[in-house]
């Protein structure tokens, strides 16, 4: 069964600091998506990192990906509070060219909470 | 707005009763998923269509949850007879099957059973 593990799954930082979340998948995908939630929110999609060695940045936020390692991670730069939020990241681990995606398979998600 | 819509958002019910959900999806998306997300957990895929086929269902969709989407167009989750356990968010996402197939979520709606 395919597993999606995010860590840190609660990170507290200071405005200003860098930090970053992993996620570590247990099966081949060569796909793997970013969201954002902020509480009783819906998923707010961030990053589709399409193929190994990926990398996508928007603003204070880059994310790649490293399918060989089957890791990708989520950079944080000089933190604003209002980055507060969870992120998730999830793998489509049954995609196929013909059929496309079938379904996303999260992980628990990295509750982040930025300090002024 | 072209988002994903779902109705309705929040609702609370007595154990034993039958609820139903909503999910519009973005008009030109012709695949629409569900999800399921209990607190401070990531979503769990629960079923997908693609146009009126139901295409996978999840062993977590049990013989209570039906879903269809007659017409590939809105669709609707049937929870028969429900349970404490079935307490949580339900998300509904669509997407346009194509190399990206990103999926985009709606606001989702909130099942409370008491």
């Amino acid at each position: 069964e395919l597993k999606v593990e995010q860590n840190p799954l609660f990170l507290s930082m200071q405005e200003g600091k860098n930090y970053t979340i992993y996620c570590n998948y247990s099966t081949t995908s060569d796909r793997l998506y970013w969201y954002r939630q902020d509480p009783g929110k819906s998923l707010e999609s961030l990053f589709v990192l399409l193929s190994n060695g990926a990398v996508k940045q928007e603003g204070r936020l880059m994310a790649s990906l490293d399918t060989k390692a089957r890791l990708s991670t989520l950079h944080i730069t000089a933190a604003v509070h209002d980055l507060s939020a969870t992120y998730f990241c999830a793998v489509d681990p049954e995609y196929t060219l013909l059929q496309g995606a079938q379904k996303l398979v999260f992980g628990q998600g990295t509750r982040l909470t930025i300090n002024p | 707005d072209t988002g994903v819509s779902q109705n309705p958002r929040h609702k609370i019910t007595k154990r034993g009763q039958n609820v139903t959900f909503r999910c519009d999806p973005i008009s030109e998306h012709n695949r629409l998923y569900w999800y399921r997300q209990t607190l401070g957990q990531g979503p769990e895929f629960l079923t997908y269509f693609q146009n009126e086929a139901q295409l996978e269902k999840s062993r977590l969709l049990s013989d209570r949850f039906s879903a269809e989407r007659p017409k590939g167009s809105f669709s609707t989750l049937e929870i028969q007879r429900t349970e404490q356990g079935d307490s949580a968010m339900y998300l509904c996402a669509s997407s346009w099957r194509g190399l990206n197939n990103e999926q985009f979520f709606g606001p989702g709606t909130r099942l409370t059973v008491l």
